[in-house]
């Protein structure tokens, strides 16, 4: 049982706008721990979409964004694209577990 | 930056394995690693994290593997290694090395442990 829940999915159409809720507890977000998200393609490892919240790495597109607000965050697809169409983790760290915890993620489908 | 695992493969329950990861193109020896398994269909679950040295080089696991791996490092070869005993069926899955600060900044491609008798 994960610590931070997700949709279990969620699904748009090409050029729709979609968010993906994250909610954890006072012992990982509500802490003030950063939340980051990743996207893994079907087959492929995950990669890092969204760091501390709101920052995109070199050569995400500008269309993910993140935000967090109390004890929960949120990751938003504008423009959604049929390549965005893959499982997405959010992940933060646990006070009381004393260790990481990812969301149990959610996949976006592209209709 | 690349992270390449190996070691994988079919064990019996109640055997052991030792997966490695050889990292390049970063300071290896600065850099906190962790492991990251995913079961067959199922999500990411964090296996344990080795600091730097500089940093104490201590290591912490998840509960559900605690005991059972151990996570070491060997920075002249720029190598993470995870030591898996006493191997359950529940911990098929593909094992993963990550580059970790928080986030999970870089991740390897994966290798797969199968745990069946």
């Amino acid at each position: 049982q994960s610590v931070l829940t997700q949709s279990p999915s969620l699904s748009g159409a090409p050029g729709q706008r979609v968010t993906i809720s994250c909610t954890g507890s006072t012992s990982n977000i509500g802490a003030g721990y950063d939340v980051h998200w990743y996207q893994q393609l079907p087959g492929t490892a995950p990669k890092l979409l969204i760091y501390g919240n709101d920052n995109r790495p070199s050569g995400v597109p500008v269309r993910f964004s993140g935000s967090k607000s109390g004890t929960s965050a949120s990751l938003a697809i504008s423009g959604l694209q049929a390549e965005d169409e893959a499982d997405y983790y959010c992940q933060s760290y646990d006070s009381s577990l004393s260790g990481y915890v990812f969301g149990p993620g959610t996949k976006v489908t592209v209709l | 930056v690349q992270l390449v695992e190996s070691g994988g493969g079919l064990v019996k329950p109640g055997g052991s394995l030792r997966l490695s990861c050889a990292a390049s193109g970063f300071s290896f020896s600065n850099t906190w690693m962790s492991w990251v398994r995913q079961a067959p269909g199922k999500g990411l679950e964090w296996v344990g994290r080795v600091k730097s040295k500089s940093d104490g080089g201590t290591t912490d696991y998840a509960a559900p593997v605690k005991g059972r791996f151990s996570i070491s490092r060997d920075d002249s070869k720029n190598t993470l290694y995870l030591q898996i005993n006493s191997l359950k069926t529940e911990d098929t899955a593909v094992y993963y090395c990550a580059t970790v600060a928080g986030k999970f900044g870089y991740w390897g491609q994966g290798t797969l442990v199968t745990v069946s008798s």
